[in-house]
């Protein structure tokens, strides 16, 4: 069965530049979710989404920061512009509801 | 506030020794729990769930763990660890209610194996 897939695995971009993060949850789940992962911070929640609504945006660090899930087999993370503290591993989740959820593999971002 | 605390940050243990990683968790209702484990370059991967019912429960890789309520814990334990173990591992509680499947992660304790 197909996991949580994430596009791309790695990016590196010049700051000031947009950056989009993709992810396609496994099929049938109602829930995404977005976290970022640093040393400093370690894993933090981003924003959710529960049947393609966002329902607890209050991860996401600034405006430069956008989600969106337009159907639900889709979902992005877009950072405009981009700095070099938003360097991070960028994960998604997904699950149904009461059950764990499943991660996908991450994006690697690395703003210069 | 709901929070999960791992006290130990890094955890070295013998391969074939046993090991057990701590967990405790401050929540208001009854939690629901889990520990998954993150290997380098992956993303974390369920080890086991502690949802209701048996308070010993059984994961993947021969892990368990066992919540102990009037302790607010749910250490991680295996009788002999592999050097495969070898990961970062984190304890997250969380609760069904009516709009999320919100989970709250602990800070990770990673595991090095020796020889």
């Amino acid at each position: 069965d197909a996991g949580v897939i994430q596009s791309p695995r790695h990016e590196v971009t010049e700051m000031g530049q947009e950056v989009t993060l993709r992810c396609k949850p496994i099929s049938g789940h109602d829930y995404l979710f977005w976290y970022r992962q640093t040393m400093m911070r370690g894993l933090e929640l981003l924003i959710y989404f529960n049947n393609n609504v966002p329902i607890d945006d209050s991860g996401m660090p600034e405006d430069r920061f956008s989600a969106k899930m337009p159907n639900a087999s889709f979902s992005t993370l877009k950072i405009q512009p981009s700095e070099p503290r938003d360097s991070a591993v960028y994960f998604c989740a997904s699950c149904s509801s009461n059950q764990p959820q499943h991660f996908g593999d991450g994006t690697r971002l690395s703003i210069l | 506030a709901q929070s999960v605390t791992q006290p130990d940050i890094h955890i070295t243990v013998s391969e074939g020794a046993s090991l057990e990683l701590r967990c405790n968790y401050s929540y208001g209702a009854t939690p629901y729990l889990f520990w998954y484990v993150q290997s380098p370059g992956q993303g974390l991967q369920l080890l086991l769930k502690y949802f209701s019912g048996d308070t010993l429960v059984q994961g993947i890789k021969g892990f368990e763990a066992e919540f102990k309520r009037s302790q607010s814990s749910f250490n991680l334990r295996k009788p002999s660890v592999h050097w495969s173990d070898a990961a970062e591992y984190f304890c997250a509680v969380g609760a069904v209610y009516s709009s999320a499947s919100k989970i709250i992660f602990g800070s990770g304790t990673r595991l090095s194996i020796r020889p």
